[in-house]
């Protein structure tokens, strides 16, 4: 079983420009779910969507994030315009169900390194 | 607001030692409570889920426990070995917790041989 996909892997910008971030599910899955984690600490949740729809956004920071899910599929993640503070791994996960419903783990990519100068 | 801790210092034991991690939760009830591994430059594993109801879980070298009076979890690994060497992330959960699934920052456990 193929696992969650994430690009770039690493990615460094100046401050106040834009970047990207791709994450492809595991097939299957319901919810995926974008996390930050700043080094030393532990994994921040930024949104969490199930199918396409947008379950919790409450921490994203939206004057700057945003992210969407096509078709319940692939989701992408953007900040515009970046600040030094965003440097951060930015974390995919999915599961088959909801996190809050206790059914079952959450499987991560390996994440994409970002570096904002 | 709910807060998660673990301890930010890393636990060094030697081999064969068993490892016991800690997890403390205020301000909220969770339903379970997740671990997760994680090595450097890489995303977390999933370890093990323990429910609220459950006070104890096993799988081969690893215990977790769920103290819902203490609002503690603890996390036990026997006959530690250099390869479990890593960060140790809990992750309470439920719908007490808004439906997600909120981080520790983790403790790093290092095995020397």
């Amino acid at each position: 079983e193929a696992g969650v996909a994430q690009s770039p892997r690493y990615k460094i910008i100046e401050k106040r420009q834009s970047v990207a971030f791709w994450c492809n599910p595991i097939s299957g899955h319901a919810t995926l779910y974008w996390y930050q984690q700043i080094l030393g600490q532990g994994p921040k949740l930024l949104i969490q969507f199930q199918n396409n729809g947008v379950v919790d956004d409450s921490q994203l920071p939206k004057d700057r994030f945003s992210a969407e899910r096509l078709k319940g599929v692939d989701s992408t993640l953007k900040i515009q315009p970046a600040k030094l503070e965003d440097s951060a791994v930015y974390l995919c996960a999915s599961s088959w169900g909801l996190a809050g419903d206790g059914t079952g783990e959450l499987f991560f990519g390996e994440g994409s390194r970002l570096t904002v100068l | 607001s709910q807060k998660i801790e673990q301890n930010s210092e890393a636990l060094n034991i030697q081999e064969g030692k068993t490892a016991t991690l800690t997890c403390n939760y205020t301000n909220y009830s969770p339903a379970y409570l997740q671990w997760y591994r994680q090595d450097p430059g890489r995303g977390p594993v999933f370890l093990l889920l323990i429910r609220e109801n459950e006070k104890e879980k096993r799988k081969e070298r690893l215990k977790v426990t769920f103290d819902t009076t203490l609002k503690q979890s603890l996390f036990h690994i026997t006959a530690s070995q250099p390869a479990d060497s890593a960060t140790y992330l809990c992750a309470p959960g439920g719908a007490d917790a808004g439906n997600m699934l909120t981080f520790g920052g983790g403790t790093r456990l290092m095995v020397k041989p």
